[in-house]
């Protein structure tokens, strides 16, 4: 099966400096990975998506992921992070093998400090 | 346009007891998806709809979970009787298809039952 895996329970990081949180996957064949933010009492919401091409893909709120298939990984990143970046991160695949359904990792939570 | 709608937000209920809840999807959206997110872990898919017909319930426990969507717009989950390791968030999701990669959630329906 389709899964994705994020190492790492909590990510606390200064305010203005670079914010990277990890994920790496197991998929048979091509890869569709994922990343959603969940704020407090609200829902998830989408960020970027890599289905294809550039392996550099940006997204929302200033957000990139970098997808690295030699090492299976599909690491978030924003240049320099901010308090209101505080959230709980998820990574996500696409199970083609299960009806298309997105398999979620357990989630990051990230705590700018200001 | 309108969000994914979701009620209540909020629910306590004993063990045993049954519980409904409601969905309403984003105007055109054909699939819709019920998720359960349980306190730290990612969001796993119950039940995915296409129009009012069931694509994925493998993961929806069916001896005590039922999910409709009779006029392929609204949604119900409902959980009859409940067990404690029933709480947790239950997040529904709406998409334009099935070939759709972005899915749109709702703000939840967080659940304990005691």
């Amino acid at each position: 099966a389709q899964s994705v895996a994020q190492p790492e329970d909590q990510v606390n990081v200064a305010e203005g400096n670079p914010l990277t949180v990890k994920c790496t996957y197991s998929v048979s064949g091509n890869p569709y990975l994922f990343w959603y933010v969940q704020y407090p009492n609200r829902g998830l919401q989408f960020l970027l998506k890599y289905i294809t091409g550039d392996n550099l893909v940006k997204g929302s709120y200033g957000f990139e992921a970098e997808f690295n298939k030699s090492q299976t990984s599909f690491h978030l990143k924003k240049p320099s992070a901010l308090v209101s970046d505080s959230a709980l991160y998820f990574c996500a695949v696409r199970d083609v093998y299960g009806n298309n359904r997105l398999a979620f990792g357990k989630g990051n939570q990230v705590v700018v400090i200001p | 346009e309108a969000g994914v709608a979701q009620s209540p937000r909020y629910k306590i209920i004993e063990k045993r007891q049954s519980v409904a809840f409601w969905c309403n999807p984003i105007s055109g959206h054909a699939t819709l998806y019920w998720y359960q997110q349980i306190l730290g872990q990612g969001p796993k898919l119950l039940i995915q709809f296409q129009n009012n017909g069931v694509v994925d319930d493998s993961q929806l426990p069916k001896d005590r979970f039922s999910a409709e969507r009779l006029k392929g717009v609204d949604s119900t989950l409902k959980i009859q009787p409940a067990k404690l390791e029933d709480s947790a968030v239950y997040l529904c999701a709406s998409s334009p298809g099935l070939a759709s990669y972005e899915q749109y959630f709702g703000p939840g329906t967080r659940l304990t039952v005691t």
